[in-house]
């Protein structure tokens, strides 16, 4: 199976800053044949299911926003929100789906400081 | 606006099997556009993908899970299901149902999970 290892477990930001979170594979999670990464970020709130936000490690799903970006290649993917916003607290997970079967990083709790 | 519901018992009793069902409605379901999948997630705890099931029927499991996973599809009730046998302490979890894209294990629209505790 494919390790997905988050950093940090946790984090606290001031409102209006930039948050990054990162996610390091145990291998490598870009397609050569298409030049993809399958690499994809959820937004996890207290008491909901995980939302999509980011797929091939960086394109936004529909209606999320702007502020929400992802970046990186091959084992090391960053999530950076731009400016947090209240409503941006929750847990984020990285996920690969490059391979079966699919796994999860353990997660980062975000929150205001 | 497609809409993914779990229901099933809440409480399962140590070495019996636990049933979920999925009912799929507001959206495309008999189509080999997606796939429908299990993942759980225990409490306090990060998520683990349980299996998947697409329209042909293929089923796909997590090998941690593989030899008591079994997942079935009822197109003409628009609803998948998960049966998890021989179930322990370490079974109680929330489990959610998801749409998967085409492409196996990216899952975009996800139910709202039901909690399942396994104990005497």
């Amino acid at each position: 199976d494919i390790v997905m290892t988050q950093s940090p477990d946790s984090l606290a930001v001031s409102l209006g800053e930039r948050a990054t979170i990162n996610c390091k594979s145990s291998q490598s999670v870009l397609y050569s044949s298409n030049n993809k990464n399958y690499l994809s970020w959820y937004q996890q709130k207290t008491g909901q299911p995980p939302k999509l936000l980011i797929n091939w490690a960086s394109t936004r799903e529909s209606g999320v926003p702007d502020r929400f970006s992802g970046s990186g290649s091959g084992t090391d993917f960053t999530l950076t929100i731009s400016s947090l916003q209240a409503e941006d607290v929750a847990v984020y997970y990285c996920q690969q789906y490059y391979s079966t079967p699919p796994t999860f990083g353990q997660g980062t709790k975000l929150e205001i400081k | 606006q497609l809409q993914l519901q779990e229901s099933g018992p809440g409480l399962a009793k140590p070495s019996e099997t636990l049933s979920l069902t999925c009912s799929v409605s507001g959206g495309s379901f008999s189509t080999s556009t997606y796939h429908w999948g299990w993942i759980r997630q225990p409490p306090g705890k990060g998520l683990e993908w349980i299996g998947s099931i697409y329209y042909s029927g293929s089923t796909s499991y997590n090998p941690s899970l593989k030899s008591r996973v079994t997942i079935s599809l009822d197109t003409s009730k628009n609803q998948f299901s998960l049966r998890l046998s021989s179930v322990t302490a370490a079974d109680t979890a929330m489990y959610y149902c998801a749409r998967g894209q085409a492409t196996p294990g990216l899952f975009d629209r996800w139910g709202q999970g039901t909690l399942v505790t396994v104990s005497s």
